[in-house]
């Protein structure tokens, strides 16, 4: 079974600090490792993923991820955070040889304090 | 990038109604289709597996006579929440499965039973 931890519910960070979001996940088979974003009242937005190759990902907005394998981990990193960047992150897990089911975490609140 | 759309995006019924959701694969086919509902502040939860022109596949603690599931076409699946109640009061949001196994999220039904 696939589980994804996200230790941090909430992240406050001022404008313009860097920020890292955590994640952990567990799995007996490889899997993808996604990163989404939730604005309010919003569906899910794709910030970035991991397939395979370079373990350094780079997404949208200015974010970026690294896969750790002996840690799995996959935490989310931003040099410099802006307002615009409050919402939920979600950390999300697939299995990479089958089936299309996401395993999310709890995901994290960030909150860009001016 | 595919498109999908869910229709309504917020409804409001009263309580012992039933409810229709649609979410459509706009430009792309989608053979499989996932419909998760998320609670305030928390994560999503997968609620159904939809394939087109089979019965859907429901996670457990799901009941499948209360979400009815429909995949009648390869762009659209309608979940229809019957007789709600206001615990059924949640955000939707369904997913679409390309070809190439990329899965694109729609942007969530808010439904509230009053």
């Amino acid at each position: 079974a696939q589980s994804v931890t996200q230790l941090d519910s909430q992240v406050p960070v001022f404008e313009e600090a860097p920020v890292e979001l955590r994640c952990n996940y567990s799995s007996s088979v490889s899997v993808y490792l996604f990163w989404y974003v939730q604005y309010p009242n919003q569906g899910l937005q794709l910030l970035l993923k991991y397939l395979s190759g370079s373990t350094l990902v780079k997404g949208i907005n200015g974010f970026e991820a690294e896969f750790n394998k002996s840690q799995t981990s996959f935490h989310l990193r931003k040099p410099s955070v802006h307002i615009s960047d409050t919402a939920e992150y979600f950390c999300a897990v697939r299995r990479s040889n089958t089936g299309n089911q996401f395993y999310f975490g709890t995901g994290t609140s960030l909150t860009v304090i001016p | 990038g595919a498109v999908v759309s869910q229709h309504p995006s917020w409804v409001i019924c009263k309580s012992g109604t039933s409810v229709k959701i649609e979410c459509r694969s706009l430009d792309f086919q989608a053979t499989t289709m996932f419909w998760y509902r998320q609670f305030p502040k928390q994560s999503l939860m997968l609620m159904a597996t939809s394939n087109e022109g089979s019965k859907a596949t429901y996670e457990q603690g799901v009941e499948k006579d209360k979400f009815l599931i429909n995949h009648a076409s390869l762009t659209l699946s309608t979940l229809t929440v019957t007789s709600a109640h206001p615990e059924d009061s949640s955000f939707y949001i369904c997913t679409g499965t390309s070809g190439d196994n990329e899965q694109f999220f729609g942007p969530g039904t808010r439904l509230t039973v009053l």
